[in-house]
């Protein structure tokens, strides 16, 4: 069964840092670029970060570049997110997803983890 | 970033309706538009790819259509399960983004 299974995750101060963990199964992880995407409480989904097949390349938004870092590994399976500097409205249910490329399809989102609640709070 | 701008942001319909959700690109993303719908404490699903594509599983009272700028989802004879939230999505620039979301209310 193609999974992915966020960990990490919780409650953190202003200016605090926190790592996000993404296990990937059921598929070649190591051949599909992966997201976070996140949702704040009670509003809508906002695209977060990307990153390609070996790591290489990097895209962020521009609320978050420079604070967080997505990475990988891929001999674990395992895609991360690391945030610093963080902020009250950073606060959001963070999803890592895959990213699935069809020729007739287009690029998009075919499978999702559950989502981990990152609270930044004093 | 290419911003994505939903309408409307709610609406109200009841079952057996047909609605509209459209869904506006600052730039031209050629069909690089997908659709998802969300229920509440659940991850979004796709719904429709590449502007008028529809998922395996999806049932055919979905549709979408548009290409560069203007996108239009339409979901016939609105059922039950159809009362979520709503959201467009391109995957035309490096970086992605989403429209603000629709939600579907009876």
């Amino acid at each position: 069964e193609v999974q992915l299974v966020e960990s990490g995750g919780g409650l953190v101060q202003p200016g605090g840092s926190l790592r996000l963990s993404c296990a990937a199964s059921g598929f070649t992880f190591s051949s599909s670029w992966m997201h976070w995407v996140r949702q704040p409480p009670g509003k809508g989904l906002v695209w977060v970060a990307r990153v390609n097949t070996d790591g290489s390349r990097t895209y962020y938004d521009d609320s978050v570049t420079g604070r967080f870092t997505i990475s990988r590994d891929n001999a674990e399976n395992t895609l991360y997110l690391e945030m610093s500097r963080l902020r009250v409205e950073d606060t959001a249910i963070y999803y890592c997803a895959r990213e699935y490329y069809g020729l007739w399809t287009g690029y998009y989102f075919d499978v999702w983890g559950q989502g981990r609640l990152v609270t930044v709070s004093s | 970033d290419i911003q994505l701008h939903q309408s409307p942001s709610s609406l109200s319909a009841s079952v057996g309706d047909t609605i509209t959700i459209t869904c506006r690109a600052r730039e031209n993303i050629r069909s690089y538009l997908n659709w998802y719908q969300q229920k509440p404490g659940k991850a979004p699903q796709v719904l429709i790819s590449a502007a008028s594509s529809l998922e395996s599983g999806v049932p055919s009272r979905f549709s979408g259509s548009g290409s560069g700028t203007d996108f239009t989802l339409t979901i016939s004879s609105l059922q039950p399960e159809d009362f979520a939230t709503y959201y467009c999505q391109q995957g035309y620039s490096n970086s992605w983004s989403f429209g603000q979301g629709t939600k579907v209310e009876i």
